[in-house]
């Protein structure tokens, strides 16, 4: 069974707009990442943060991770169209980093 | 550097065919994995290797078999296809776990396959 729940399952937002996109996790992780995935492609991973850690930025991209709540959020400010795609947040276990966990992703839409 | 590649990008299968889907990363990582996508879902991971000659059962790996003869190639053996293998498989490598970042996944294009 996937570990992840994501949420929305689709957000549809204007050009210029951030959007949020969040991530519930059951277990114990190491570490969450988040990937993009482009209509038809592979995914591309966007950012991880480590369980000792609360936030992290790259660009326009903030993530949270609060492990007392087992959850995790994406912020994407200033949303371009070419944002418009799938993002999936997979967790880390202390398995190793071969074997995470996907969720089943958040579409997001960006209208110009 | 290529990256990881997959092929073939697509195949389409009869019920009870076998075939191989090859996988070839040449960034010298230690771990490989084989996903599959279905519509509407996220990955589920079918086996994984942490370096040659080392494989391991993912969470759906009933159907298919994997080896590892070199850091390089990590082939995934479907031995009998069935329909409901239907769907889009990623393979993908990290560096190793104790590397600072290696936790990282670098995905390949994704093969899809169609089993009538």
């Amino acid at each position: 069974s996937q570990q992840g729940e994501e949420d929305p399952q689709a957000l549809s937002i204007q050009e210029g707009e951030n959007a949020t996109m969040n991530c519930s996790y059951k277990t114990s992780i190491n570490n969450l990442q988040w990937y993009r995935q482009n209509s038809g492609r592979g995914l591309v991973h966007l950012i991880l943060i480590r369980s000792n850690e609360r936030e992290k930025h790259s660009g326009r991209l903030r993530v949270t991770l609060d492990t007392s709540k087992k959850s995790s959020s994406l912020l994407i400010t200033a949303s371009r169209a070419a944002d418009t795609a799938s993002y999936f947040c997979a967790t880390g276990g202390l398995g190793g980093a071969q074997k995470l966990v996907f969720g089943q992703g958040t579409r997001l839409t960006i209208n110009p | 550097n290529a990256g990881v590649t997959q092929t073939p990008k697509f195949q389409v299968l009869k019920t009870g065919q076998s075939m191989t889907l090859q996988c070839a990363q040449d960034m010298n990582h230690e771990y490989m994995s084989w996903y599959r996508q279905d519509p509407g879902m996220g990955l589920r991971l079918i086996h994984y290797s942490v370096g040659a000659g080392i494989t391991d059962q993912g969470e759906v790996p009933n159907g298919y078999n994997v080896s590892r003869s070199t850091t390089e190639d990590f082939p995934l053996r479907l031995l009998s296809a069935a329909p409901s293998q239907t769907s889009v498989y990623f393979c993908a490598s990290s560096y190793s776990h104790g590397l600072a970042g290696g936790e990282t996944q670098y995905f390949g294009p994704g093969t899809r396959l169609l089993v009538l």
